[in-house]
């Protein structure tokens, strides 16, 4: 366990429906990401805060993706009329930025599953 | 897009052998990590070797770091069953702003017993 909770674990939807995910980080840690893994990849960027700030947004983060962290503190990722292709392994991460490097905490994921 | 490429995709070895996972990335990075990857759960953090570094332990784990190849090797000595996983390697491009993770496809490693 690092630290980092998120929820649902498991997440079945179908086509078109709203869902939306939580994630709450180590409690001092001013940074939060959002991942997104399908089977058999490696995780891949979507999005990132500093504090509540959103700072970047990966290209695979569609119209109908949006992710806020209101305080900075727990964050949500909301997509919108899923698509089967949405499908995967949504995954947080957080870390405290000290000088240069950094360590990112992953929390155990969300997976959806969209039929 | 994924700019590691790990090697072997797959690796099956006895418990208490070597296991070497090797990782391959494209552009300049700030520092180069590895993780490990239950089957279904989130990843954990192994260890992280900076640019300037070429060689980093961990008890049983060992990192190499080649920039001038852009290359790194795992090695996991005296392998346990426990260490059955998938493993990526993440590289951290030199980039201002986020330390954002760039991922391979990772090495599924079997150890029998």
């Amino acid at each position: 366990d690092t630290g980092v909770s998120q929820n649902p674990r498991h997440k079945i939807t179908k086509r078109g429906q709203n869902v939306t995910f939580r994630c709450d980080p180590i409690s001092e840690h001013n940074r939060l990401y959002w991942y997104r893994q399908t089977l058999g990849q490696g995780p891949e960027f979507l999005t990132y805060f500093q504090n509540e700030a959103q700072l970047e947004k990966s290209r695979l983060l569609s119209d109908r993706f949006s992710a806020e962290r209101p305080k900075g503190s727990f964050s949500t990722l909301e997509i919108q009329r899923t698509e089967q292709g949405d499908s995967a392994m949504y995954l947080c991460a957080s870390s405290l930025v000290v000088g240069v490097q950094e360590t990112q905490y992953f929390g155990p994921g969300t997976r959806l599953l969209v039929l | 897009s994924q700019q590691g490429e790990e090697d072997p995709q797959a690796l099956s070895i006895q418990e208490g052998e070597n296991a070497t996972m090797n990782c391959s990335y494209k552009t300049s990075i700030n520092n180069l990590q590895w993780y490990r990857q239950n089957s279904g759960r989130g990843l954990v953090h192994l260890i992280l070797i900076r640019s300037n570094e070429r060689e980093k332990h961990s008890g049983r784990l060992r990192v190499t770091l080649d920039t001038s190849k852009k290359s790194s090797s795992l090695l996991i000595t005296a392998s346990r069953a426990a260490d059955t996983a998938s493993y990526f390697c993440a590289t951290v491009p030199v980039i201002q702003g986020a330390q954002k993770l760039v991922f391979g496809q990772g090495t599924r490693l079997t150890i029998n017993p």
